[in-house]
Formats: C-alpha cells, sequence, structure tokens
C-alpha cells in the first residue's frame, strides 16, 4: 500500500544547530510533497512544497529536499532555535506522515 | 488567526447526543476539508469539497455527516459517536490542490471533541 512516513517521532538538538527531518514515502511517486509546523493545540502551518522535478528549495532558514531516488524528502532548519521547537509534518497531496517532534535546547 | 475560523474550540459530548462543528473561511478559496487528528496517528482525511460538492468521503461512519452549504462554511454533523471518535477535528481550506499553486492547506485550530 502506498505510504508515507516519518520515522523519527522525536528529535532533540541543540541551540544553533541545524535540525534535519526525514519523509520517506512507499510503493508509489508523489508528484510534490508539503511540509507542515504544527504547536500543541493548534492546526498545522504549511511552511514549504517542492515538487518532484526540483531538488531543493528555500525559504529563509528553511531548506527542503526532494529525492526520488532514495524516495525521501529531508527538512532542514539551520541556526535552531527554542522558538523552533514544534512538531514537523509532510504531507503528500492530502496524506500526512505522524510527524517528528522537534525540541530545541538553549 | 489563519483565516479558517471552527467553533466550538472545545467540546464535550455523550454518546447519544447530536452536535455540530462549524468551520468558516473567508480567504476566497474553493475547496474545504475535515480531517481527524487523533493522539500518535497521522492526520486522516475525512471529506472533501470543492466548490460545495463532496468529492471523496475517505470510509467514515455515518455517524459523521458534512454538509457543505457555500464555499466559506463547512459543518461536520456529530450523532450517536463513540469515545474512540475522541480526537482533534480540523477544519482547512485551499485554492484547488496544492500542487497547482504552491500554496498548502490553510488549517484551523481545531476543535477538541471528547465523547464520555
Amino acid at each position: 500500500s502506498q505510504k508515507i512516513e516519518q520515522n523519527s517521532e522525536a528529535l532533540n538538538i541543540q541551540e544553533g544547530k541545524t535540525a534535519t527531518l526525514t519523509c520517506n514515502y512507499t510503493n508509489y511517486s508523489p508528484a510534490y510533497l508539503q511540509w507542515y509546523r504544527q504547536d500543541p493545540g493548534r492546526g498545522p502551518v504549511f511552511l514549504l512544497l517542492i515538487r518532484e522535478n526540483e531538488k531543493e528549495k528555500r525559504k529563509e532558514r528553511l531548506k527542503v529536499t526532494f529525492d526520488t531516488t532514495l524516495k525521501q524528502s529531508l527538512f532542514h532548519i539551520t541556526a535552531s532555535q527554542p522558538a523552533d521547537s514544534a512538531t514537523y509534518l509532510c504531507a503528500d497531496d492530502m496524506r500526512f506522515g505522524a510527524g517528528t517532534r522537534l525540541t530545541v535546547k538553549p | 488567526e489563519t483565516g479558517v475560523t471552527q467553533t466550538p474550540r472545545h467540546l464535550v459530548m455523550g454518546m447519544t447526543n447530536k452536535k455540530s462543528l462549524k468551520c468558516e473561511q473567508h480567504l476566497g478559496h474553493n475547496a474545504m476539508y475535515w480531517y481527524k487528528q487523533s493522539a500518535k496517528k497521522p492526520l486522516e482525511l475525512m471529506f472533501v469539497y470543492n466548490f460545495k460538492e463532496q468529492t471523496e468521503n475517505n470510509s467514515v461512519p455515518s455517524r459523521f455527516s458534512p454538509e457543505c452549504p457555500n464555499s466559506s462554511h463547512l459543518f461536520l454533523h456529530l450523532h450517536t459517536l463513540q469515545p474512540e471518535d475522541s480526537a482533534l477535528y480540523l477544519c482547512a481550506s485551499s485554492q484547488d490542490r496544492p500542487g497547482h499553486n504552491n500554496y498548502g492547506y490553510t488549517f484551523g485550530s481545531g476543535t477538541r471533541l471528547t465523547v464520555v
């Protein structure tokens, strides 16, 4: 069956480091992948969308890559800050991964 | 505020009650969605409306009944729910599908539903 998965439930890093989150898909080829941020008790907030023919996309301290060979998207936050602590979700068209909870420690 | 407003924010209901969740957007979007988010599980798509017409029903039990009177409003009518239906119910909207325009979904803050 088609799956979109975020295998890391949680990631803890030190402030100032780069956070890297992974999203894998199996048994299909999504035309694009989306990344969202979700804070506790709130709905997800859209961050970036990357298409299968785009290798990389950036927005301020955020960078997303799409590797069709590895069937994977990576989401990077550079110079991370405690305010970046949240759950990050990847999604294809309408299907979401379970999310990775990022904690940035001062 | 994201532009998508959901009411109520919290709802406690008995298994024999009937209640409704409301979602409103004034972003000019043509598509609206209901998602269910349970603890430690991915968001589950429930219903999709495009220009007021239901285009997707993701095998949702009939105790959940959606209504979309116009492109700005979406309701989820609830009756005879089970305790396992307790979850965060999220409404979202978009202008077409995200891949058409590089913009994703705009979500509301959700309704935290507890069925007792």
